[in-house]
């Protein structure tokens, strides 16, 4: 069965911390790990993870992917109160987009 | 990535009432699916709907109480019928692409059930 866990499960930060979230999974036929910004109703999508040790970039926030260990991680440095959201770890293998928990960052100023 | 909207994008419904929820994306899209948030959980798929086809079901959601039509590739709409508090659910569309291994998501619709 294909299961994510997320970690931790919340998080209080100061501004201008960095935070590392962390997802290991287990999955029927991997395709791809994506990770995905929750703030109000609607997910909103930060990485796709194909590849095992390519980091993805984009301004403040990376993410890497670990194919042999099972698990990626999601680094935020410099945060803002902007950051402040859930954010969700999913996969897609044999049947489709499986969602972890998510992890509840706080971003306090 | 792709553009989509939903309709509605909140209600308050009686019990034993039916909803339907509109989809839409501004491109053609192979695949799209509807998903479901209850209160403090994470993203439940309830269905992949397939175009001029039935949609295919997960394990736990059958169609007689969530009907979803996909008339074309680039709208979908989900029904959520004879409705009861334990409803009450953000209910998200998503386009997949790259062969569903990066999708979209809409902007949800809040539903209450009251």
């Amino acid at each position: 069965e294909d299961k994510v866990v997320q970690s931790p499960l919340s998080l209080v930060v100061h501004e201008g911390d960095t935070v590392t979230l962390n997802c290991s999974y287990e999955v029927t036929n991997f395709r791809s790990l994506l990770w995905y910004k929750q703030e109000k109703k609607a997910p909103t999508f930060l990485f796709m993870l194909t590849s095992s040790g390519i980091e993805k970039k984009s301004g403040r926030l990376s993410s890497i992917l670990d194919k042999k260990e099972l698990f990626s991680i999601l680094n935020i440095t410099a945060t803002q109160t902007g950051d402040s959201a859930i954010y969700l770890c999913a996969i897609t293998g044999a049947n489709n987009l499986f969602f972890g928990t998510g992890t509840r960052l706080t971003v306090i100023p | 990535s792709a553009v989509i909207s939903q309709k509605p994008s909140r209600d308050i419904c009686q019990r034993g009432t039916s909803l339907t929820i509109q989809c839409q994306v501004d491109s053609q899209v192979t695949m799209m699916f509807w998903y479901r948030q209850q209160p403090g959980q994470s993203l439940t798929l309830i269905a992949t709907a397939n175009q001029g086809s039935e949609a295919t079901y997960e394990s736990g959601f059958v169609i007689d109480k969530f009907p979803i039509s996909r008339p074309n590739l680039t709208f979908s709409t989900l029904t959520v019928s004879n409705m009861s508090p334990e409803d009450s659910s953000i209910y998200l569309c998503s386009v997949g692409l790259q062969g569903a291994r990066e999708q979209y998501f809409g902007p949800g619709t809040r539903l209450t059930v009251t």
